[in-house]
């Protein structure tokens, strides 16, 4: 398993300006992900943080907007861009230890763009 | 279509019931199955995890997959209150492919 740590856990911004998101996890992990969860909805892959290399983006996220890094194998960031009151929603950093194909959960970070 | 598709609920019962969750599925390429419990304003939580058809029981949590049909389930015995949360259902075609996930089932237990 692994614990993985999110900070910051809640944050209200205003529009056209950037937030950070940080994600540690307590081992080294292959595999980091980025998710969205919209109240009441499933999570949406946003992207696959690689270390050593640019993140994978789903369709419909580009790195312009959140983009992505992953200095190494237990810590990733997420940066949400020049934010809009759409970009208001849960995100959650995962990791997937190597050799396991269940993923474990950040507590999530609450982000209200006004 | 989407590929997971799971009922939103919200479902309540009486503490002491059986719950019953489920997930239907339509990529057969599927083998890798696991359930997670999100209570409100937390992330996910793993709860049961299982590969390819057959059951696996964990203390009051059995979780049951049948590839024939494209369908998983998870039971709970004996629900508390404390059972009260969002439980989503995920599945993989492979160890390090993508999580699908379902919408989620939000289940209130009354004491």
């Amino acid at each position: 398993s692994a614990v993985i740590s999110q900070k910051p856990s809640r944050d209200i911004c205003q529009r056209g300006t950037s937030l950070t998101i940080q994600c540690q996890v307590d081992s080294q992990v292959t595999m980091m992900f980025w998710y969205r969860q919209q109240p009441g909805q499933s999570l949406t892959l946003i992207a696959t943080a690689n270390q050593g290399s640019e993140a994978t983006y789903e369709s419909g996220f580009v790195i312009d907007k959140f983009p992505i890094s992953r200095p190494n194998l237990t810590f990733s960031t997420l940066t949400v861009s020049n934010m809009s009151p759409e970009d208001s929603s849960i995100y959650l950093c995962s990791a997937r230890p190597a050799g396991d194909t269940e993923a474990f959960f950040g507590q999530g970070t609450r982000l209200t763009v006004v | 279509q989407k590929e997971v598709e799971q009922d939103p609920g919200p479902l309540s019962v009486p503490e002491g019931a059986i719950v019953s969750l489920n997930c239907t599925y339509s990529n057969s390429a599927f083998q890798y199955f696991m359930w997670y419990r999100q209570y409100s304003r937390k992330g996910p939580e793993l709860l049961m995890y299982t590969y390819s058809s057959g059951n696996k029981e964990d203390g009051r949590f059995t979780a049951q997959v049948d590839k024939s049909s494209k369908y998983i389930s998870l039971f709970i015995r004996d629900s508390q209150p404390s059972d009260s949360a969002t439980y989503l259902c995920a599945m993989t075609g492979n160890q390090g492919g993508k999580l699908i996930f379902g919408q989620g089932t939000e289940l209130s237990v009354k004491p």
